[in-house]
């Protein structure tokens, strides 16, 4: 069974900067499923890259992701004030599909 | 628009049983798998279980194989989750969600259950 583990655990940044988080896997991911989810204080998560890299829809440009086999990354390349929140990786190309433990992108 | 109406949370008590029901409007909902993903207070996310869209494939995490039934009306477009011989460690918001592959691709609000005496 993969585990992903991710960090930081915490990232303080400011408006207009860069985050860059990690998200590393026990094994290699298969076929590069491997996705990451925003979720805001009191929300569901939101679904925001897919396949590694694919943004869904209605996702802005400034998200992206990169990575093979155990390394992935996600970079927000300019910090907006909604982007503020935390954030997962998940594998899912096989049963049980795990969630790493979260990155929280915070205002400094 | 999809959208994914969980209900039937509350408070347990430990031993007990509680069965989550997911209302899904606008997608075909007999085409998807779908899933039940769990959140802990403070916690992080845990995927809990998923079943096929015909509903005849279904896979559970080890924490709750053996305790939580997964299944599905098509007929109705609704998605269950039993949950039985409930434990503290099991209380969190439970999210209904579509699946394509375990790619969570929508999500609920969430239901809340508590396990506590």
């Amino acid at each position: 069974e993969i585990v992903l583990t991710q960090s930081p655990g915490t990232l303080s940044l400011s408006p207009g900067e860069r985050a860059t988080l990690s998200c590393r896997a026990s094994q290699s991911v298969s076929s590069s499923y491997l996705a990451w989810y925003q979720q805001k204080p009191g929300q569901a998560p939101r679904l925001l890259i897919y396949g590694v890299s694919s943004r869904a829809t209605g996702v802005p440009d400034r998200f992206s992701g990169s990575g093979s086999g155990t390394d992935f990354t996600l970079t927000i390349s300019r910090l907006e004030p909604e982007d503020f929140a935390v954030y997962y990786c998940q594998q899912y190309g096989s049963s049980p599909p795990p969630f790493g433990g979260g990155t929280k992108v915070e205002i400094k | 628009e999809v959208q994914l109406l969980e209900s039937g949370g509350g408070l347990v008590q430990p031993g007990g049983s509680l069965r989550l029901s997911c209302a899904a409007s606008g997608f075909t909902f007999s085409r998807d798998a779908m899933s039940w993903v769990r959140q802990a207070p403070g916690k992080g996310l845990e995927w809990v279980s998923g079943i096929s869209s015909g509903g005849s494939s279904t896979y559970y995490a080890d924490s709750v194989k053996g305790r939580f039934t997964i299944s599905r009306g098509n007929s109705m477009n609704t998605l269950f989750l039993q949950m039985n011989s409930l434990r503290a460690e099991d209380t969190a918001m439970y999210y209904c969600a579509t699946s394509k592959q375990w790619l969570v691709t929508h999500w609920g609000q969430g239901t809340l259950v508590t396990v506590s005496s």
